[in-house]
């Protein structure tokens, strides 16, 4: 089945700095989810890729696919500490069980002020 | 809009307990989807379902069981708790997309520890 692996698995960065947290996919990616989740709590939509080369925006962060490296990027410009949290990846699987979604470990993001 | 929605939030089950997780949505999505996320792990798949009256295992389905008798519900069922079940449990439910991917929405989980 499709593995998707993160990286970095967690990062510190002081406010306002730019950061990069980057999703892999063992096998070809036909659209991806980024969520962010917040210590103990659920999960929260950011936003869905559906086709390579596609790039989406909501206030600082950024996401791009890249179908051909079979890799998603996310990126926040000029951080704040309200962009602290687990930031997920998930994945559509390809083949016969595209109804199943798969989602990466996590990456574990801390601002400090 | 209620969305998804899981009970009981938290629970503590005592080892050889048995319990249901209940999860229902109310907008009409075919695809539901129970996860389980360990400390400082990523969401890994239990069982989903693609409709009423079927089930399909993730990758971790052992211990647990599902039933859709409803498009609104799906309700998880532990046997025997062990204490490796002790984790927070999402589910999840999303559209048929045709080919397309669709927004899947998730519950804000139930946390379960077995002592």
């Amino acid at each position: 089945s499709q593995e998707l692996e993160q990286s970095p698995q967690s990062l510190i960065v002081q406010e306002g700095k730019n950061l990069t947290i980057n999703c892999t996919s063992s096998k070809t990616l036909y659209g991806l989810y980024w969520y962010k989740q917040k210590y103990g709590e659920g999960l929260i939509f950011l936003m869905m890729l559906q086709k390579g080369g596609e790039e989406k925006s909501h206030e600082k962060i950024t996401a791009k696919l890249d179908e051909k490296k079979q890799q998603s990027s996310l990126h926040i410009t000029a951080s704040q500490p309200s962009h602290a949290g687990i930031y997920l990846c998930g994945a559509k699987n390809s083949g016969g069980s595209n109804y199943k979604l798969t989602f990466g470990k996590g990456t574990l993001l801390t601002v400090n002020p | 809009n209620a969305g998804v929605t899981q009970t009981p939030k938290f629970r503590i089950l005592k080892i050889g307990q048995s319990m249901t997780l209940q999860c229902t949505q109310d907008m009409n999505h075919n695809y539901m989807y129970w996860y389980r996320q360990d400390p400082g792990m990523g969401l890994k798949l239990i069982y989903y379902s693609v409709g009423a009256g079927i089930t399909d295992k993730g990758e971790v389905p052992n211990g647990y069981n599902v039933s859709r008798s409803t498009t609104e519900d799906f309700p998880l069922r532990l046997e025997l708790a062990a204490p490796s079940q002790t984790s927070v449990y999402f589910c999840a439910s999303r559209p048929p997309g045709q080919g397309i991917m669709t927004e899947a929405f998730f519950g804000q989980g139930t946390r379960l520890t077995v002592v």
